[in-house]
């Protein structure tokens, strides 16, 4: 059975930086891609990339682009976004999500979601 | 990249059918076969109803279909029921290998 599971929320101040981990299991994690979707509260869902779990390559939302970076640590089957200068408007719900090539790409396992809030 | 454009709110009555739009252009919905939409309840993570565009994953009901026609994909639900109340956003690939979600639609079940 597939699971995602996020590292617990984060209170940061603007300008610092955030590390949000999501931790998978139960499927082969080279041969699918782990997306990055947030959502602020009470708001829309917004994709901000993708890591490649078997190559590692990402790919990025052009709005994120200069300010996020993916990562993963094989060994540990976990993916991580890191995203700085975090301003008040980045306050919002992270979720990690697998992308199921036999599903055309849909996002068929989903992380339970983390909460960064940016406030001074 | 701007959101693919969804209803705000629709709503029905039990054992009515509704469908839900999601517009986008020619550099997503219109280029590809890669349309999927998800529910989402409230505090809950989404959840995958349909993807391809038309194909349902084999955790949800028949009730639940979809389709697409130029840059247009829509999202039907028949015989509506209480529990279908909820939050549902159509997504699509896009050029550049990216991703695009829709605005998101709120159902009411009345």
């Amino acid at each position: 059975q597939v699971h995602l599971v996020q590292s617990g929320a984060e209170v940061k101040k603007p300008g610092a930086s955030v590390r949000v981990a999501c931790q998978t299991s139960g499927y082969s994690f080279s041969f699918y891609a782990l997306h990055w979707v947030r959502q602020a509260p009470g708001q829309r869902l917004e994709w901000m990339g993708f890591i490649n779990g078997g190559s590692g390559d990402p790919a990025y939302s052009q709005k994120f682009q200069d300010r996020v970076t993916f990562a993963r640590d094989t060994s540990a089957t976990t993916v991580f976004m890191d995203l700085s200068s975090l301003k008040p408007d980045d306050t919002a719900f992270y979720y990690c999500a697998r992308a199921n090539y036999e599903m055309a790409g849909g996002f068929d396992s989903w992380g339970q979601g983390t909460l960064v809030t940016v406030s001074s | 990249q701007s959101a693919l454009t969804q209803p705000a709110s629709v709503s029905g009555s039990p054992g009515q059918s509704i469908t839900i739009s999601c517009t986008g252009s020619s550099s997503d919905i219109g280029s590809f076969h890669v349309v999927s939409w998800y529910q989402q309840d409230p505090g809950k993570a989404p959840k995958l109803i349909i993807y391809e565009g038309t194909k349902r994953p084999s955790w949800v009901s028949s009730r639940f279909s979809g389709s697409k026609s130029g840059n247009t994909a829509s999202l039907t639900i028949s015989g509506l029921q209480a529990d279908d109340e909820s939050d549902y956003y159509c997504c699509s690939f896009a050029s550049s290998n990216t991703w695009i979600f829709g605005g998101g639609t709120k159902l009411t079940v009345l």
